[in-house]
Formats: C-alpha cells, sequence, structure tokens
C-alpha cells in the first residue's frame, strides 16, 4: 500500500535552533516528492517539489533533499514566522492525486 | 499566477441541509480538480477526482450520493453536501491541476460545521 510518514508529528525549537523533518515513503512509481506549508484554517502554500534522488532545493531558510525511501526539509536558524504544519505528499503518476503525510507541526519561540 | 479560489471560505448549517462549495481556477484552465477533506489534526484526505465534462471518481468509503461533484467548465468544480450531518464538520480543500504543466495548486480551503 502506497504510505507517506512523517516524523515528528511535532517539533518545537528555539528561534536560530536548526532541525530537519523527516518524510519516508512506500510509494511504487514515484513521480514527484512535495513539501508545503500549511498554516491553521488555510490550503497548503507549495514549497518544493523533488524528482529525483540525490536532487535538492533550497527557499531562503528551507532546504529539500530526496533519496529514494526518504525526502528531509532542513529549516536552517529558523525563525517564529517559520511555525506551521509542514506536508510532505508523494505522487505516483503526472497529474494524479498526491498522497499525504500526515504533517509535522513546527513551533519556532524567540 | 495559478491561483485557486474557494467559495464560501466557511459555513455553518443545520443538520439535514445541502451545502455547495466552489471551487474556481482563477487564472489557468484545469482540466482536472482534487476535492480532499481534512479533519483536525490530521492530513488532507482525497475524496474525489473530477475531470471537466465527465462523472467524478470517487475514493473508496467515499458516498458519491452525499457528497456530488460538478465540473461544469475549465475553471469551475462544486461540491454538495447533501443532507449534511455533524459528522461531516471538517475542512474542504480543493486542488486544480494546470492542464500544461500537470501542477497543481490548492485553494484556501472551506470550513463546513454542520449544527
Amino acid at each position: 500500500e502506497d504510505q507517506v510518514t512523517q516524523s515528528p508529528e511535532a517539533l518545537r525549537l528555539q528561534e536560530g535552533e536548526s532541525s530537519s523533518l523527516n518524510c519516508s515513503y512506500t510509494v511504487s512509481g514515484l513521480r514527484g516528492l512535495f513539501w508545503y506549508r500549511q498554516d491553521p484554517g488555510k490550503g497548503p502554500e507549495f514549497l518544493f517539489t523533488l524528482y529525483s534522488a540525490g536532487e535538492e532545493k533550497e527557499k531562503e531558510r528551507l532546504k529539500a533533499t530526496l533519496t529514494k525511501k526518504e525526502s528531509f526539509l532542513h529549516i536552517t536558524a529558523p525563525k517564529p514566522e517559520d511555525s506551521a504544519t509542514y506536508l510532505c505528499a508523494a505522487r505516483k503518476q503526472a497529474g494524479t492525486a498526491l498522497i499525504f503525510g500526515k504533517g509535522t507541526t513546527l513551533s519556532v519561540s524567540s | 499566477g495559478a491561483v485557486v479560489s474557494q467559495h464560501p471560505s466557511w459555513v455553518i448549517c443545520k443538520s439535514g441541509t445541502s451545502v455547495k462549495i466552489e471551487c474556481r481556477s482563477l487564472d489557468f484552465q484545469a482540466t482536472t480538480m482534487f476535492w480532499y477533506r481534512q479533519f483536525p489534526k490530521q492530513s488532507l484526505m482525497l475524496m474525489a477526482t473530477s475531470n471537466e465534462g465527465s462523472k467524478a471518481t470517487y475514493e473508496q468509503g467515499v458516498e458519491k450520493d452525499k457528497f456530488l461533484i460538478n465540473h461544469a467548465s475549465l475553471t469551475l468544480s462544486t461540491l454538495t453536501v447533501t443532507s449534511a450531518h455533524p459528522e461531516d464538520s471538517s475542512f474542504y480543500i480543493c486542488s486544480a491541476r494546470e492542464g500544461k504543466t500537470y501542477e497543481q495548486y490548492f485553494g484556501p480551503g472551506t470550513r463546513l460545521t454542520v449544527t
């Protein structure tokens, strides 16, 4: 069964304390691994798409990496405004629906 | 670009009534739209896939007669929750697939509360 698992479920960091979020997947024929940010009561906001093992993408304090079994979202020197739920999702075929993990809720305190 | 809107953003209705939620792609044509449901502290669960001009495909366990989906144009899909019950209270999110790139863009979601 295709599955996406995220860990930890919740993460509390001090401002400036770097860390990583994990997304492990068992999806046959992966055609894209997605990261989204979701704020309370809002829809997911697109961050990254990764397509092949070894690929990396960066945006401000975030960097996403992909291996054959998992993806990491690295957060460098986080700020309180980075507090949100980060969702990982996998896609089996181009144009099909995404399979979401349960998310990691990140809280960054100043 | 690539903006998806939903209307309403929140709605409260009484048990037994029906509610319609609209999902619009504002600046692109969406041949396919997806409807997800998200319960508190849970992830997004796919309910159905709708293709313009054809019947929606529902995920296992989703009642097609209760959740009516219409994708009448390349920019609009609607989800109607019929005979709503309190257990239908949830956050409903749509996404629209852009026809050329296959990328998906999410709407802001609709909070449904059934009393």
